[in-house]
């Protein structure tokens, strides 16, 4: 019940294109749901979170859409381009405080 | 402007010869982490600090310790590395455990042991 599952595992993009990573979860007790970007050697960075009163955010190219009762949220990456090609994880907490992370969809956006 | 500093980039170790990696932070927060994540996976916790209190998770092994003797550090010591602890080793800050909002990570180390 604490698992985050992820999909896809990896993902090719033209670029300009949208791309769309899906996450679940079934802790309903999750109110926290971060996504975080990993570009090669370095670490995770926070790039857009949600919590569940919204069922969508926008930050630049970057949304996250929230479907509170299907328990499931993702990330879609508008004109995709090459400098986005990375790992990006989702994650969710709650009262807990433990953030936990989905297994991470490596990211390929082609010129 | 890093504030989430980790040192040394990259460590080589001998299998079973102790290691230690170090993280500081310049942000003052409460809480530090210490994650392990191997190639291609999720970063997993290890423990963390809120303040000086430790949390172990339950399953982080007993070879791996950790220290924070103030705000600005914190030190993981493995204690005897086998090859299945060759990972990249992520030292983490937020300003609060609960709400865990904006987890600051630092660049890693990738601990490689022979």
């Amino acid at each position: 019940q604490q698992q985050v599952k992820q999909s896809p595992q990896s993902l090719i993009v033209q670029k300009g294109g949208i791309s769309i990573i899906n996450c679940a979860y079934e802790n309903t007790a999750f109110d926290y749901f971060p996504w975080y970007q990993q570009f090669p050697g370095k670490g995770p960075a926070l790039l857009i979170a949600i919590r569940p009163d919204v069922s969508e955010k926008k930050e630049g190219r970057f949304t996250i859409s929230f479907n509170k009762s299907a328990k499931q949220f993702s990330l879609h990456i508008m004109d995709s381009q090459p400098g986005d090609s990375a790992t990006y994880f989702c994650a969710a907490s709650g009262n807990t405080g433990k953030l936990i992370f989905g297994q991470g969809t490596t990211l390929q956006v082609k010129p | 402007d890093a504030m989430v500093i980790q040192n040394p980039r990259y460590q080589v170790t001998q299998f079973g010869k102790p290691v230690t990696l170090s993280c500081s932070q310049t942000l003052n927060h409460n809480v530090m982490y210490w994650y392990q994540q191997k190639s291609s996976q999720a970063p997993k916790l290890l423990f963390h600090y809120y303040d000086k209190d430790f949390n172990n998770e339950a399953d982080t092994p007993d070879n791996f310790q950790s220290r924070r003797p103030n705000t600005s550090f914190c030190f993981l010591d493995i204690r005897s590395p086998g090859l299945g602890d060759a990972a990249m080793y992520l030292c983490a800050t937020s300003s609060d455990w609960v709400t865990n909002e904006k987890l600051f990570f630092g660049s890693g180390t990738q601990l490689s042991v022979l």
